[in-house]
């Protein structure tokens, strides 16, 4: 149980182009999904809480209007990187918390999406 | 801010050795989690650590927590070479209505487990 899909796993664009990259929870509801960053040989770094139902909270620094979050149901979120440029070139994670689940933060993560804008 | 930091970042070890790669973190928390990644890979969650002096053991793997020290340790004992991966711990604030926070990572420790 408790898995999480991420649709597509690798994109090549154009500079300039949209790409959205889709988050879903296979087995399980999850109220909050969690969108991360990872560059090459580093950490990963939250960009956003994404909540069913309402506005995505945005950490410090990341652009709300450059990486548009939608949390439509209980089991999908989409990330969409707008206008993407190659210093957005990154592995995109996403994570989801159980809804109703248990007091700490347990989080499923997805496979992740490697974008690569040329 | 929450700042987790790891130690070593890197390290290179012979198969059958033992070592130890530390975390500490800056804010007062009492969950912490510590995940395997394999190169191109997503993480896997090896251990959930939510108490002071918890731990967990799984195969050659022991993780512990100390929450006054605001420390935990991955304890490798007798490694292999397939436990040559990223490992990262993070940490996360639950909000005091129990809402569901981010997880701050440490920076990932590169280990190398040579025959």
């Amino acid at each position: 149980g408790a898995v999480v899909s991420q649709h597509p796993s690798w994109v090549i664009c154009k500079s300039g182009t949209s790409v959205k990259i889709e988050c879903r929870s296979l087995d399980f509801q999850a109220t909050t999904m969690f969108w991360y960053r990872q560059f090459p040989k580093q950490s990963l770094m939250l960009m956003a809480t994404s909540n069913e139902g309402s506005k995505a909270t945005y950490e410090q620094g990341v652009e709300k209007d450059k990486f548009l979050i939608n949390h439509a149901s209980l089991t999908l979120s989409t990330l969409t990187v707008t206008s993407a440029h190659p210093e957005d070139s990154s592995f995109y994670i996403c994570s989801a918390r159980v809804a109703g689940g248990f007091s700490y933060n347990e989080q499923f993560f997805g496979p992740g999406t490697r974008l690569t804008v040329l | 801010e929450l700042k987790v930091e790891q130690n070593p970042l890197f390290l290179s070890m012979q198969e059958g050795k033992n070592y130890t790669i530390y975390c500490n973190y800056s804010t007062t928390s009492d969950r912490l989690y510590w995940y395997r990644q394999d190169p191109g890979k997503s993480l896997e969650s090896l251990f959930v650590l939510l108490s002071n002096g918890a731990v967990k053991q799984e195969g050659r793997l022991m993780a512990s927590l100390d929450t006054k020290a605001r420390l935990s340790t991955l304890h490798i004992t007798a490694a292999v070479h397939d436990l040559s991966a990223t490992y990262f711990c993070a940490v996360d604030i639950l909000g005091s209505g129990g809402g569901a926070d981010g997880l701050t990572f440490g920076k990932g420790t590169h280990l190398i487990i040579q025959p």
